[in-house]
This record gives C-alpha cells, sequence and structure tokens, in this order.
C-alpha cells in the first residue's frame, strides 16, 4: 500500500503563496493523488486530485512529475483561514492518509 | 443538499461494552466509509461499503464491524471496548461506483471516550 510522507508542520504568512510537497514512492498505478484538508473538530474537507501533470482549481494548484512518486499542492496567496491540517494521501482502494501537514499562517 | 449527519456526536462507554454509531450519507451516495482518527495514530482506513456489500477492509481487528442498508445509511460497531479505541470516528461518503476513488464528502464524526 503506498504511504505517503510530507513535512509535519510549515508556517506562512497571509498573501504568500505556500508549496507543500508530498512524497508517495510506490503509488500503485491506479492511484490518484489527493489532497484533504481538515479544521479542527471537523472531518476532512477535499481539496484537490490528479493523476499525473498539474491540476488547477479555484482553490490550489496540484502539480504531479512523470514518475508520480512524489506531488506538490499549491496554494496561492493564503490567509488566516488557510491554517489547517493538510493531507496528501495515494486514493485507491483503501485510503491511506499520511500524518498530514499542519499549516500555519500568521498575519 | 444536506451533508453527511452523523449520530450521536459524542458517546462516553467503558472498557468492554459494545458501541454502535450511525452515518446518514449526502442524499444519492451509494458509498460510505469509516475512519478512525487519534492523535497518535492520525487518520485510519476502517472499511468501504456500496450497495449494501462491504468492498474494502483496513487493518482492524474482527471487534470493528459495519453493515450497510438499503437506504445508504451505515452503522459501525465496536464491541468488547478498549481504552485505545478511544477516538474521533468519522463516516464518508461519495456518488456513484467508484468509492474510495472518489472525492470524500466526510461528517462532522463521532468523538468515543472509552472509560
Amino acid at each position: 500500500l503506498a504511504k505517503t510522507t510530507q513535512p509535519i508542520s510549515m508556517d506562512s504568512y497571509e498573501g504568500q503563496e505556500v508549496n507543500i510537497t508530498c512524497s508517495h514512492n510506490n503509488i500503485a498505478t491506479n492511484d490518484y493523488i489527493t489532497w484533504y484538508q481538515q479544521f479542527p473538530s471537523q472531518g476532512p474537507r477535499f481539496i484537490i486530485q490528479g493523476y499525473k501533470t498539474k491540476v488547477t482549481n479555484e482553490v490550489a494548484s496540484l502539480f504531479i512529475p512523470a514518475d508520480r512518486k512524489s506531488s506538490t499542492l499549491s496554494l496561492p496567496r493564503v490567509s488566516l483561514s488557510d491554517t489547517a491540517v493538510y493531507y496528501c494521501l495515494a486514493q485507491g482502494g483503501k485510503l491511506i492518509f499520511g500524518q498530514g501537514t499542519e499549516l500555519s499562517v500568521k498575519p | 443538499k444536506a451533508g453527511v449527519t452523523q449520530t450521536p456526536r459524542y458517546l462516553i462507554k467503558t472498557r468492554g461494552q459494545q458501541v454502535t454509531l450511525s452515518c446518514s450519507p449526502i442524499s444519492g451516495h451509494r458509498s460510505v466509509s469509516w475512519y478512525q482518527q487519534t492523535p497518535g495514530q492520525g487518520l485510519q482506513f476502517l472499511f468501504e461499503y456500496f450497495s449494501e456489500t462491504q468492498r474494502n477492509k483496513g487493518n482492524f481487528p474482527g471487534r470493528f464491524s459495519g453493515r450497510q442498508f438499503s437506504n445508504s445509511r451505515s452503522e459501525m460497531n465496536v464491541s468488547t471496548l478498549e481504552l485505545g479505541d478511544s477516538a474521533l470516528y468519522l463516516c464518508a461518503s461519495s456518488p456513484g461506483g467508484g468509492g474510495t476513488y472518489n472525492e470524500q464528502f466526510f461528517g462532522p464524526g463521532t468523538r468515543l471516550t472509552v472509560l
């Protein structure tokens, strides 16, 4: 099963772009790479999903190189409300969540 | 559309007891998955149900079980509770047959405390 590794924590300031990188060395061919955001006392919320190359939606971009062994979530111009835990996972038959990255956005 | 609902939101039990948690998915969603979240182990996948059948299962002991009804509502049961079962139990639903390959819509969770 694919295991994901990401930084435990990151700090940023309002208005900056934040890039969180995740490694998933043994990702399966059928797995998608998905990112979720979780606030305290709430369930995770879907941010973005991709298989390869680049995917962009209204809140984030996801960059996946050709070998798919890593991925980078990019959050443009973060605000205080983006302070949360961000999970990267290889999403297949079983969802394997990593430990998550605790992002702290400061004024 | 109403989101995923879980009942109860909070529960306190003692060791050795059993507990049943309930999850109502978003209307029209047929896949329901369950997760356990603890500070030490993070988010761990328990199992997924689709059309009343368990399709995927995580690495949990047989004390953890679940079922899904014809209206897609799901329950999970934990028997012979242990202190280590104290956790936030999250339920998520997704549309279509892709199940855990699709976007998961999570509920607010049930906070279980075992004393």
